[in-house]
């Protein structure tokens, strides 16, 4: 069984903080790995994808990958009450086309 | 462009009875796929389409539920005898290819919200 395990929250974060979102998955073989933004009653929305181990940096977001210890996080920095959503981690694993194991989420909540 | 698109945004429907569910994806997009996500979870793959071909259906729930595409194009979800357990938000998702040595972005619709009383 293939799974990807999340803290569902909520995570709650002051305005300006620095966010820290954290995914674990199961199969070492996998390459590829998203985090979605999902507002409430909405459907999600790719924020950032990352293939290879280390850091990518796209504006405030940083995604840090580690597959020795198959996990992947994603760093909001300069928190803003609009980033308060649900974070969805997306594991592609080994051996498939581009069908997508999701994690349940994490509930983030950026307070004024 | 236009992204995906699902009709109807909302269903209502009665226990036992059958609904179909449409995906338009994004132009040009080969590979699309359906999710389903109930309340307060994740979301649970159900079926992937490259083209007209359905090489994995591991994740529809049961024989009731079925998917067809045509054209490459639009794709619809059908539920037969509706259960209150099949109540869930319904989304698809297409991308340019399927797989292509590194991921393709998947794309999601708004989605169907469907209720079964």
């Amino acid at each position: 069984q293939k799974e990807v395990e999340q803290n569902s929250g909520p995570l709650s974060v002051p305005e300006g903080a620095i966010a820290s979102l954290n995914c674990t998955y199961s199969d070492r073989g996998s390459q590829s790995f998203f985090w979605y933004r999902q507002y409430s009653g909405k459907s999600p929305e790719l924020i950032m994808f990352i293939y290879s181990n280390g850091d990518k940096e796209d504006g405030r977001f940083t995604a840090q990958l580690n597959k020795a210890s198959q996990y992947v996080s994603l760093l909001i920095r300069d928190s803003q009450p609009s980033d308060s959503a649900t974070y969805l981690c997306a594991v592609a694993f080994s051996g498939g086309y581009n069908k997508l194991i999701f994690g349940a989420g994490t509930r983030l909540a950026v307070h004024p | 462009g236009a992204g995906v698109s699902q009709s109807p945004s909302n269903k209502v429907t009665e226990k036992g009875k059958d609904v179909e569910l449409r995906c338009d994806p994004i132009s040009g997009h080969t590979a699309l796929y359906w999710y389903r996500q109930s309340l307060g979870q994740g979301l649970e793959f159900l079926i992937y389409f490259q083209g007209n071909s359905a090489p994995d259906k591991s994740g529809l729930p049961s024989d009731r539920f079925s998917a067809e595409r045509t054209g490459g194009s639009v794709s619809t979800l059908t539920i037969q005898r509706t259960q209150q357990e099949d109540s869930a938000v319904y989304l698809c998702a297409s991308s340019l290819v399927a797989y292509s040595g590194e991921q393709e972005t998947q794309y999601f619709g708004p989605g169907t919200r469907l209720l079964v009383l």
